[in-house]
């Protein structure tokens, strides 16, 4: 398998610019979480879904954030419009009946 | 509110020194206990993992950990580092009630001299 995939790996753009990151969960598995991770406040869980239905998005951090995931194969991650503050790693990972989590390589956003 | 600490942030270590690093929770129920790395750019991988069972749990690498219920404490260990093991390292507890969610500590970073 090729493990969890994210798209792009790295995003640069302005701000108040819509801004779409995008995951491909592990085969089979059944939950996939969103994380973003910064130097001020580590790693935090945005939302996380089971069964490509969202079970607790209390993390995400303000109307301007929204995920979807259409079919158990893939999810979005949307920030509009997006804020210089918004800048840091977005992790996506997967596991299978809430077990070992796997994690996607990450995708680096910068809002100038 | 469930929360995980890690006592150190950063951690400087010659090679073939001795490694512990300190990670308590604060949650009484049953938990599963991670412990993940994150390599210099990189994503984060899972070194090792306790559900239940023997509580001295051995991971990749030479790493080893230690649940101690008594103390909600899971310190991760390993004899003796090397300068590739430098690195972040995370801490995590999966509630057992709250489905695959895990809560993360602050991470610790150890920069392993040559």
């Amino acid at each position: 398998d090729a493990g969890v995939i994210q798209s792009p790996r790295h995003e640069v753009t302005e701000m108040g610019q819509e801004v779409t990151l995008r995951c491909k969960p592990i085969s089979g598995h059944d939950y996939l979480f969103w994380y973003r991770q910064t130097m001020m406040r580590g790693l935090e869980l945005l939302i996380y879904f089971n069964n490509n239905v969202p079970i607790d998005d209390s993390g995400m951090p303000e109307d301007r954030f929204s995920a979807k995931m259409p079919n158990a194969s893939f999810s979005t991650l949307k920030i509009q419009p997006s804020e210089p503050r918004d800048s840091a790693v977005y992790f996506c990972a997967s596991s299978f009946q809430g077990g070992e989590q796997f994690f996607g390589p990450g995708t680096r956003l910068t809002v100038l | 509110a469930q929360s995980v600490s890690q006592h150190n942030h950063h951690v400087i270590l010659s090679e073939a020194a001795s490694l512990e690093l300190g990670c308590n929770y604060s949650y009484g129920g049953t938990v599963n206990l991670f412990w993940y790395v994150q390599y210099p750019g990189q994503h984060l991988q899972l070194l090792l993992k306790y559900f239940s069972g023997d509580p001295l749990v051995k991971g990749i690498k030479g790493f080893e950990a230690e649940f101690i219920k008594s103390k909600f404490s899971f310190n991760l260990r390993k004899p003796s580092v090397q300068w590739s093991d430098t690195a972040e390292y995370f801490c995590a507890v999966n509630l057992y009630n709250q489905g695959g969610k895990l809560i993360f500590g602050q991470g610790t970073e150890l920069s392993v001299k040559p």
